[in-house]
């Protein structure tokens, strides 16, 4: 069973650098059936897709943080990591990484595991 | 940006009712539809992808139609573990969006 854990600080101060990480166990990261994605919640919020990454290092991002957004991929650790740079209290939400699943044609990708979560809040 | 519409944004039902979720996109995705159900405190869960395909273990009193702008998420029958709340989410083009929404709650 696959399974995905986020890993990183729970506080950051503003102006500062939100860096998180996703451990992927259970199953292969290096697939092209796949991305690896970083969704957002603010607390009582809806849901905000912030970018994926595939194990090639092939990224997307949402434009409306791809100024502020990098993305690696450590496929010997089955590992993918998302860094939010100048964060401010905009920023404050659960984070969630996923796995994004294509079908066998390779289209209609769906988000079919994810991580539990992790609260990141932005404060001094 | 593709923008997702989900209609209602909360509703009350009690268990054995049907219940009908509408999603709407600003533009046709095809079937790049996928449906995912939220409980509080909790990580999305994914129900149906492609508009109306079934993910495994999910019940199958939950079913999913529709295409281009328009799909619904349908519930046969209520039961208690299926108060929380739904997101309809577009895969047809990055950036992935969401709609906002809706929140099934215990009439």
């Amino acid at each position: 069973q696959l399974q995905l854990q986020e890993s990183g600080p729970g506080l950051v101060k503003p102006s500062e650098t939100l860096s998180l990480t996703c451990t992927v166990s259970g199953g292969s990261i290096s697939s092209l059936s796949y991305s690896w994605d970083w969704i957002r919640q603010p607390p009582g919020k809806g849901l905000e897709w912030i970018g994926h990454i595939f194990y090639t290092g092939t990224t997307n991002f949402n434009p409306s943080l791809q100024s502020r957004v990098t993305m690696s991929v450590d496929t010997s650790k089955k590992q993918f990591s998302l860094k939010l740079d100048s964060v401010t209290a905009a920023d404050t939400a659960v984070y969630y990484c996923a796995r994004g699943a294509y079908d066998s044609s390779g289209h209609r990708p769906a988000l079919d595991y994810w991580g539990q979560g992790t609260l990141v809040t932005v404060s001094s | 940006d593709i923008q997702m519409t989900q209609s209602p944004s909360s509703l009350s039902a009690s268990i054995g009712d049907r219940v009908t979720i509408t999603c709407r996109a600003s533009e046709s995705i095809t079937t790049y539809l996928n449906w995912y159900q939220q409980k509080p405190g909790k990580a999305p869960y994914l129900l149906i992808s492609a508009a109306s395909s079934l993910q495994s273990g999910v019940p199958s009193r939950f079913s999913g139609s529709g295409s281009g702008t328009y799909f619904t998420l349908t519930i046969r029958s209520l039961q208690p573990e299926d108060f929380a709340t739904y997101y309809c989410q577009q895969s047809y083009t990055t950036p992935r969006t969401f709609g906002g929404g809706t929140k099934v709650e215990i009439k």
